[in-house]
């Protein structure tokens, strides 16, 4: 157990729906990082909160949308949803989250969120 | 093209095999290299890491990073079922800040 919790663990819902995914880091840990992972992919970096503030952003899409709240818990928010959205989403936390890689930066992943869209 | 190329395999081997898994990249300003191993249903959980080029040993597992081929390897010795996972590599460089995963490689171990 990594200590990051996800919820819930399953979701299915219909194309143009929208969905909310929660994220809970480690006791600690400053840094929450969500990913996607399907089968065509592989595991795709979204985005990252550092305290709060956003860090860094990778292939997220418009309609996808995230936060970070005081208590450093975070929702990933994902809009209009189509079929092709389907899949594993992943939330990371770290204690660190700038600059090179170290032990400080070590990301812990929770268990996954599915998301099915029909 | 990918920042990170990894052969999605699956990989099936005999228990006790040496195994070798693989990945390449694009990005010379990548320094630290990962290895995240993830079970079914699991998320991934870091392995091993490196930083530029060379060897890292760690019991069964040896990390390896050619910076001037752009090619880095995790090699398993004396495999169990228990390895039977799925593993990726993963990427960062100082500038950049994000991580760059491979798709993973499927292995599997058989009794």
């Amino acid at each position: 157990d990594s200590g990051v919790t996800q919820t819930p663990k399953h979701l299915i819902t219909a194309t143009g729906q929208r969905v909310t995914l929660r994220c809970s880091p480690r006791s600690g840990d400053l840094s929450v990082y969500w990913y996607q992972q399907s089968l065509d992919q592989g595991l795709q970096f979204l985005i990252q909160y550092y305290n709060g503030e956003e860090r860094a952003k990778g292939n997220i899409l418009e309609r996808f949308s995230a936060q970070q709240f005081p208590d450093l818990h975070s929702e990933l928010n994902l809009s209009s949803l189509e079929l092709g959205d389907s899949a594993l989403y992943f939330c990371a936390s770290s204690v660190g989250g700038k600059g090179g890689w170290s032990p400080y930066n070590e990301q812990f992943f929770g268990p996954g969120t599915r998301l099915t869209v029909l | 093209q990918k920042e990170v190329e990894q052969d999605p395999g699956p990989l099936s081997v005999p228990e006790g095999a040496i195994v070798s898994l693989n990945c390449t990249y694009s990005n010379s300003a990548f320094q630290y290299f990962m290895w995240y191993r993830q079970y079914s249903r699991k998320g991934p959980e870091l392995l091993m890491y490196t930083y530029s080029s060379g060897n890292k040993e760690d019991g069964r597992f040896t990390a390896q990073v050619d910076k001037s081929s752009k090619y880095i390897s995790l090699f398993i010795r004396d495999s169990q079922p228990s390895d039977s996972a799925t593993y990726l590599c993963a990427m960062k460089s100082d500038v950049i800040n994000k991580f760059y995963f491979g798709s993973g490689t499927k292995l599997n171990v058989k009794p």
